[in-house]
């Protein structure tokens, strides 16, 4: 499998910032997920980035306060934009294979905003 | 209703126990079905998948589905510390792009 990094790993922010994650794979890969995962709860799934073009937005995000860009088949970024407290999560890259099922995930970024 | 339920636990167990985790969906278009394992402070690792129903065993994993039910299982035999992390199902119902996770069960194994 794919392996995947993403920075920062973790980062405390003030509340009206933006902070922009990185996700960084050492293979082309078909797709690129963004998740978020707050405590307690499942993993949600914030879009999906294409390459090339615009994200695919999952119902309540949008792309004003998460804006996601991938130039190439091997990295993409996520950008939480004017944060609030509300906000502070786990972000997650995931990677996977058109006409496949399987996805594997990078280690988060925990985002802590006061 | 959530799509996917499954029970936060947590759950201890001593070294040596059989483990059952389990999931209910709701959406009767899922046929594809995961198990991920989740330690603390990492992402999820893809640990087992199935297609469709039936079992599916890897070493002391074992993954059972029941699309009529709509009700997955993972065992874990001869359960080891090391299995001690939060497991999450997760399945989708034909490629990537609707895959729903469950919240994750936490599981303790206890030497």
């Amino acid at each position: 499998s794919a392996v995947i990094s993403q920075k920062p790993s973790r980062d405390i922010c003030q509340r009206g910032t933006s902070l922009t994650i990185q996700c960084q794979v050492d293979s082309q890969v078909t797709m690129m997920f963004w998740y978020r995962q707050q405590p307690g709860q499942s993993l949600t799934l914030i879009a999906t980035a294409n390459q090339g073009s615009e994200a695919t937005y999952e119902s309540g995000f949008v792309i004003d306060k998460f804006p996601i860009s991938r130039p190439n088949l091997t990295f993409s970024t996520l950008t939480v934009s004017n944060m609030s407290p509300e906000d502070s999560s786990i972000y997650l890259c995931s990677v996977g294979t058109s006409g496949t099922y399987e996805q594997y995930f990078g280690p988060g970024t925990r985002l802590t905003v006061t | 209703q959530k799509e996917v339920e499954q029970d936060p636990g947590p759950l201890s167990v001593p070294e040596g126990a059989i483990v059952s985790l389990n999931c209910t969906y709701s959406n009767s278009a899922f046929q594809y079905f995961m198990w991920y394992r989740q330690y603390s402070r990492k992402g999820p690792e893809l640990l087992m998948y199935t297609y469709s129903s039936g079992n599916k065993e890897d070493g002391r994993f074992t993954a059972q589905v029941d699309k009529s039910s709509k009700y997955i299982s993972l065992f874990i035999r001869d359960s080891q510390p090391s299995d001690s992390a939060t497991y999450l199902c997760a399945m989708t119902s034909q490629n990537n792009n609707d895959m729903r996770f469950g919240a994750g069960t936490r599981l303790t194994v206890k030497p």
